[in-house]
């Protein structure tokens, strides 16, 4: 089945600790984004990729990293910088149909602080 | 600073009524709008789109849409309990854009 698989489903970080989420897409999709959500709030973008070896920051990328080194994954660093990480974070992926486009999610991974 | 401004709720209807969700935006060149369902604890699901003024039915589900007024609504028909979860309303601001701005979500709850 084609879809976009995220894990780990739960993290924990330790102070100062570096921690990766994985995003893995079967979809043929171009373009992937990570989104951070707070309890109570709308999703906001971290980095968008829309080709292989590039990507753009989004509204709240600091503290974050990402790389593409493959269409099929787009992996998210929370860095040591980031000093509120915990929130539940989505991977999505689209095709890049201009306005008719729309967005795929994953099943997303919950991150809190030890 | 574009921003899609969604009623928080809780919104509570009982079964079988018609539920209604809204949602503003700021962009007047915005061009596609989305409904995403988010269950507690899971990711948002696609239910609707609609590109153009006036209604878009699928199901029990119809969107509408008016760029002058810079609205856009989702009516859910005999609601469900199983159709209780937060609505997310989400806008593309233009062709080539791929940042959609979400806004909070408003959270039904359906009553038996």
């Amino acid at each position: 089945d084609g879809g976009i698989t995220q894990s780990p489903k739960y993290l924990f970080r330790k102070e100062g600790q570096n921690v990766t989420l994985s995003c893995e897409q079967n979809l043929n999709h171009d373009a992937m984004y990570w989104y951070r959500q707070d309890p109570g709030q709308g999703l906001r973008l971290i980095y968008y990729s829309q080709i292989v070896n590039d990507f753009q920051k989004g509204d709240i990328a600091e503290g974050y990293s990402v790389s593409r080194e493959k269409k099929e994954s787009f992996p998210l660093t929370v860095t040591s910088a980031q000093k509120n990480p915990t929130a539940f974070y989505l991977c999505a992926s689209s095709t890049q149909d201009g306005f008719n486009e729309k967005l795929f999610f994953g099943s997303g991974t919950q991150l809190s602080v030890l | 600073q574009k921003e899609v401004e969604q009623n928080s709720g809780p919104l509570s209807v009982p079964e079988g009524a018609i539920a209604s969700l809204n949602c503003t935006y700021s962009d007047r060149g915005s061009q596609s709008f989305f409904w995403y369902r988010q269950y507690s604890g899971k990711s948002p699901e696609l239910i609707m789109s609609i590109y153009s003024n006036g209604d878009k039915e699928d199901g029990r589900f119809t969107a509408q849409l008016n760029k002058a007024s810079q609205y856009v609504s989702l009516l859910i028909r005999d609601s469900q309990p199983s159709d209780s979860a937060t609505y997310l309303c989400a806008v593309n601001p233009g062709a080539g854009s791929y940042q959609l701005t979400f806004g909070k979500g408003t959270k039904l709850s359906v009553i038996p």
